[in-house]
């Protein structure tokens, strides 16, 4: 079963500034790697899959990078409506366990 | 747009077997398509529950698989979810989902606004 740690667990960072937030796999997922958003009361919302295209509608500010093990999502210039949690989830390992990871919370400074 | 809404009870008590359906809406489920359930604990993270697909194949999370049931009615555009010998650790927030590309290996496109279900006496 493949593993996965998202790290760290709370980033604080200043609106305007650039965040980066990481997610390892105990083994390799190749690109197989979805990044998630989700608000206070909101389902999560796919943000990244193929571990760099956004999704429809995504704001080009959000960008994710990474291949195998190592992955990770950058949010360029943070606006008051990225503060929430991140999560990234495996899907080359099917059916999987826990396929998502713990999440990272992304808060103002 | 495909648009997704759970429902069921919001209270099951502990022992009984948790039922939540998900209508979905824009889009044909016999079309085609993997359609989720996901659940997320009060202040925890998501945990993947299982997927069906409409010809009634299913996936389940290995963790789960022996309480879970996940069926397809496509003639109501609805799948369902039952949980069984539940637990106060099965409450969470319940989503349906379904998959961004027509196969279970993809990542959830769309989902449902999630209903909390407690298990209590």
């Amino acid at each position: 079963e493949i593993v996965m740690t998202q790290s760290p667990a709370t980033l604080s960072v200043s609106p305007g500034e650039r965040a980066t937030l990481s997610c390892r796999a105990s083994q390799s997922v190749s690109s197989n790697l979805a990044w998630y958003q989700q608000k206070p009361g909101q389902a999560p919302r796919l943000l990244i899959y193929g571990a760099s295209t956004r999704a429809t509608g995504i704001p080009a500010r959000f960008s994710g990078s990474g291949s195998g093990t190592e992955f990770t999502l950058t949010i360029s210039s943070l606006q008051s409506e990225d503060f929430a949690v991140y999560y990234c989830q495996q899907y080359n390992n099917w059916p999987p366990g826990d396929t998502f990871g713990q999440g990272t919370k992304l808060e103002i400074k | 747009q495909v648009q997704l809404q759970e429902s069921g009870p919001g209270l099951v008590k502990p022992s009984e077997t948790l039922s939540l359906t998900c209508a979905v809406s824009g889009y044909s489920i016999s079309s085609g398509y993997y359609w989720g359930w996901i659940r997320q604990p009060p202040g925890k993270g998501l945990e993947w529950i299982g997927s069906i697909y409409h010809s009634g194949s299913t996936y389940y999370n290995p963790s789960l698989k022996s309480r879970v049931t996940i069926s397809v009615d496509t003639s109501k555009n609805q799948f369902s979810l039952k949980l069984s010998s539940v637990t106060a650790a099965d409450t969470a927030v319940y989503y349906c989902a379904r998959h961004l590309r027509p196969y279970s290996s993809s990542p959830f496109g769309y989902w449902g606004q999630g209903t909390l279900v407690t298990v209590s006496s």
